[in-house]
């Protein structure tokens, strides 16, 4: 069993729609949970993390932690075609162990 | 967040030449940074963990004398692909502990813009 699932898509939606990304993991020890936005051909750009359970909120994007069902979220509201990327969720206890999903792939359609 | 630059962002060399990839902590110091390489519509795959001022840490199937790491500063860890064949060619990014994260600092990586690699 891999330790982060992340489901690939690819999802379309279309502009203005709420998106709702996740990803499950398997190891209990994760403490910091975070989101990349990669654009094509570029680096991964942090979007938010979370530290522990719970929500936190960064204007239109919310990322949501719980741990008894390891399982995150990244919610994006008022969809952008900007906000047209990969998504990637990693996650991380402490030491050099990060582990990364596989990135899902969004397009928000004008 | 704190910012990693890397250089340069796009190469392109002849099979059997050497190529440097630069990645810089700018206003950090970082005593780790991470080497990943990912191909086209792929995940992140980590290649080593460069230490300042000692031998990288290399993941298994990693060929330590094609991907030469040197961490020699605080601030400077570069990635040598030694005699590159087309096979190597690839996005290769460098990352580092963003220390800007949480009071005391969080866990959590902050990513350089990438090098793409083509190798003919």
């Amino acid at each position: 069993q891999k330790e982060v699932e992340q489901d690939p898509g690819p999802l379309s939606v279309p502009e203005g729609a709420i998106v709702s990304l996740n990803c499950t993991y398997s190891n209990s020890a994760f403490q910091y949970f975070m989101w990349y936005r990669q654009y094509s051909r570029k680096g991964p750009e942090l979007l938010m993390y979370t530290y522990s359970s719970g929500n936190k909120e960064d204007g239109r994007f919310t990322a949501q932690v719980d741990k008894s069902s390891k399982y995150i979220s990244l919610f994006i509201r008022d969809s952008q075609p900007s906000d047209s990327a990969t998504y990637l969720c990693a996650m991380s206890s402490t030491g050099n162990q990060f582990y990364f999903g596989t990135g899902t792939s969004l397009t928000v359609i004008p | 967040g704190a910012v990693v630059s890397q250089h340069p962002s796009w190469v392109i060399c002849k099979s059997g030449t050497s190529v440097k990839i630069e990645c810089r902590s700018l206003d950090f110091q970082a005593t780790t940074m991470f080497w990943y390489r990912q191909f086209p519509k792929q995940s992140l795959m980590l290649m080593a963990t460069s230490n300042e001022g000692s031998k990288a840490t290399y993941e298994q199937g990693v060929e330590k004398d094609k991907f030469l790491i040197n961490h020699a500063s605080l601030t400077l860890s570069t990635l040598t692909v030694t005699s590159a064949h087309p096979e190597d060619s690839s996005f290769y990014i460098c990352s580092a502990r963003d220390p800007l994260q949480g009071p005391s600092g969080a866990n959590v990586l902050t990513f350089g813009a990438g090098s793409r690699l083509t190798v003919l």
